[in-house]
C-alpha cells in the first residue's frame, strides 16, 4: 500500500523552539490527519483538515492542507519537553483506506 | 470521548499457538482496521472490515485472519503464530460519513511471540 513521504524522520530541538514537519504524497486526499504517538501507545489525533488551502490550529500545533492536495504540514511552536514523541500523518480520499507517513520522531531537549 | 479498546496491552505466546487480538469500538463506527507497526516500516495494513460480517485484506494479511460478528467488534486471529510476528497491533476505526473521517486508535497490543 502507499506510504506517505514525512520529513523529516527525526528532529532533535531545544525547548521553547518551534518544529516543522511535512507530508508529500503523490495522489490527491480529501481528508489530512495528523496524529502523535508516545512510546508503548497507539497513536491520538491531534488535527483533522478536511478543505484545501485550510488552516487549523490546536493550542501551539498549527496543521495546513495543501493547495494540491496532495501535501500536508505541521508546525509547533514554543516546543515544551511532553511534546516528546512520534508524529505521523494520514491521508484519505474515497473509500475506506487510510495512508500513513512514515513519522517524524521528536526529541526536545530541556 | 471516543474509545477503542484493545482486550490486552502485552501478550507473551509460544509458536505455534491460535491468537486472539480483540478490539471493540464505542463510536459506532463502520469502518474497522488492525495495523502492525514495526521499526523503520510504519504503519502495515493487515485487515480491515466496512461492515459487520465483511472483511477485505490490507497489504500483509498473509498468517492472519479477522471475524466481525457485532459493528463494534473486531478480532485478529493468529491462526499459528510464528516468531515474525512478534509485534506492536493497532486496531483503529472510522465513521463512513462524508466529512467525518477521522481513525481513531486503540492503545495498541505488544505481543511477543517466543
Amino acid at each position: 500500500g502507499q506510504q506517505l513521504n514525512q520529513s523529516p524522520q527525526s528532529m532533535f530541538i531545544q525547548e521553547g523552539e518551534d518544529v516543522s514537519m511535512n507530508c508529500t504524497s503523490s495522489s490527491i486526499f480529501n481528508t489530512w490527519l495528523w496524529y502523535k504517538q508516545d512510546p508503548g501507545e497507539g497513536p491520538v489525533l491531534l488535527i483533522a483538515l478536511y478543505k484545501a488551502g485550510e488552516l487549523t490550529s490546536n493550542g501551539r500545533l498549527t496543521a495546513q492542507f495543501g493547495i494540491t492536495r496532495k501535501d500536508s504540514f505541521l508546525n509547533i511552536s514554543a516546543s515544551i519537553p511532553s511534546d516528546v514523541g512520534i508524529y505521523f500523518c494520514a491521508g484519505h480520499f474515497t473509500g475506506n483506506q487510510f495512508y500513513f507517513g512514515t513519522g517524524t520522531s521528536l526529541t526536545v531537549i530541556p | 470521548d471516543v474509545k477503542v479498546t484493545q482486550s490486552s496491552r502485552y501478550l507473551v505466546k509460544r509458536t505455534g499457538e491460535k491468537v486472539f487480538l480483540e478490539c471493540v469500538q464505542d463510536m459506532d463506527h463502520e469502518n474497522m482496521f488492525w495495523y502492525r507497526q514495526d521499526p523503520g516500516l510504519g504503519l502495515r495494513l493487515i485487515y480491515f472490515s466496512y461492515d459487520v460480517k465483511m472483511k477485505e485484506k490490507g497489504d500483509i494479511p498473509e498468517g492472519y485472519s479477522v471475524s466481525r460478528e457485532k459493528k463494534e467488534r473486531f478480532s485478529l486471529i493468529l491462526e499459528s503464530a510464528s516468531t515474525n510476528q512478534t509485534s506492536m497491533y493497532l486496531c483503529a476505526s472510522s465513521s463512513s460519513a462524508q466529512g467525518n473521517t477521522e481513525a481513531f486508535f486503540g492503545q495498541g497490543t505488544r505481543l511477543t511471540v517466543v
